[in-house]
């Protein structure tokens, strides 16, 4: 089945500064690739999301990246803010079966 | 209306007890599924339902029982818990096509969850 590594497992970073999170995945057959935000307590949250058709996307303050032939994804938060510090996930999911895998997560803590 | 709504938030039982986590979405989402989240890790897929059938059972327990008895509607019937199966119990829901409904077309989007603490 699909595998997704993430890293950093926990970032810091100074306000203002750029997060960059990586992501890799093993089954060449996945196409969509969300990323979800997640504050302490509360749901997930769908940030930003790519599919494999597409090898950037970008909303504001936050691009996502895919290498379809490395199977590797990153998400890229510029102009860090307080209100950005939560848990990301990245998840990758096949064009068939409704099945969305989710890398370990990264601890993001935006330092004022 | 773009929310999943889980009930109840908050669930103590004993592993004797038999209970139930009910998950509703009125967005005309045809796959329906439940996570179960332990604190600090990622949500691990237990169950999806497709049309109202169930298409992914990830070797679950049989003391948790999924249902869905209807395109809205998805539960999660549990007895015989034990401790370990103390987690966040997420729900969510996402637009689906093709004859079983196995291409999913959109996000998934969750629902707050069901704090649950077996005793």
């Amino acid at each position: 089945g699909e595998n997704v590594e993430q890293h950093p497992s926990t970032l810091s970073v100074q306000e203002g500064d750029s997060a960059v999170i990586k992501c890799t995945y093993s089954d060449s057959a996945s196409n969509y690739f969300p990323w979800y935000k997640q504050e302490l307590g509360k749901r997930p949250q769908l940030i930003i999301d790519i599919r494999s058709n597409v090898g950037e996307k970008k909303d504001q303050r936050i691009a996502v990246t895919l290498n379809k032939t490395a199977k590797h994804f990153s998400l890229h938060i510029t102009e860090t803010q307080p209100e950005d510090s939560a848990v990301y996930f990245c998840a990758a999911m096949k064009a068939a079966g409704n099945k969305l895998t989710f890398g370990g997560g990264t601890r993001v803590l935006v330092k004022p | 209306d773009t929310e999943v709504t889980q009930t109840p938030k908050h669930l103590v039982m004993g592993m004797t007890n038999k209970k139930s986590l009910k998950c509703e979405q009125h967005m005309g989402h045809r796959a329906m599924y439940w996570y179960k989240q332990k604190a600090k890790k990622p949500p691990e897929l237990m169950f999806v339902y497709s049309y109202e059938k169930l298409s992914i059972n990830e070797s679950v327990p049989s003391r948790f029982s999924p249902e869905c008895p209807n395109s809205s509607l998805l539960n999660l019937h549990l007895h015989a818990l034990q401790p370990e199966d103390s987690a966040l119990y997420l729900c969510a829901s996402s637009q689906v096509k093709g004859p079983r409904g196995f291409v999913n077309t959109g996000e998934l989007f969750f629902g707050e969850g069901s704090r649950l603490t077996v005793l």
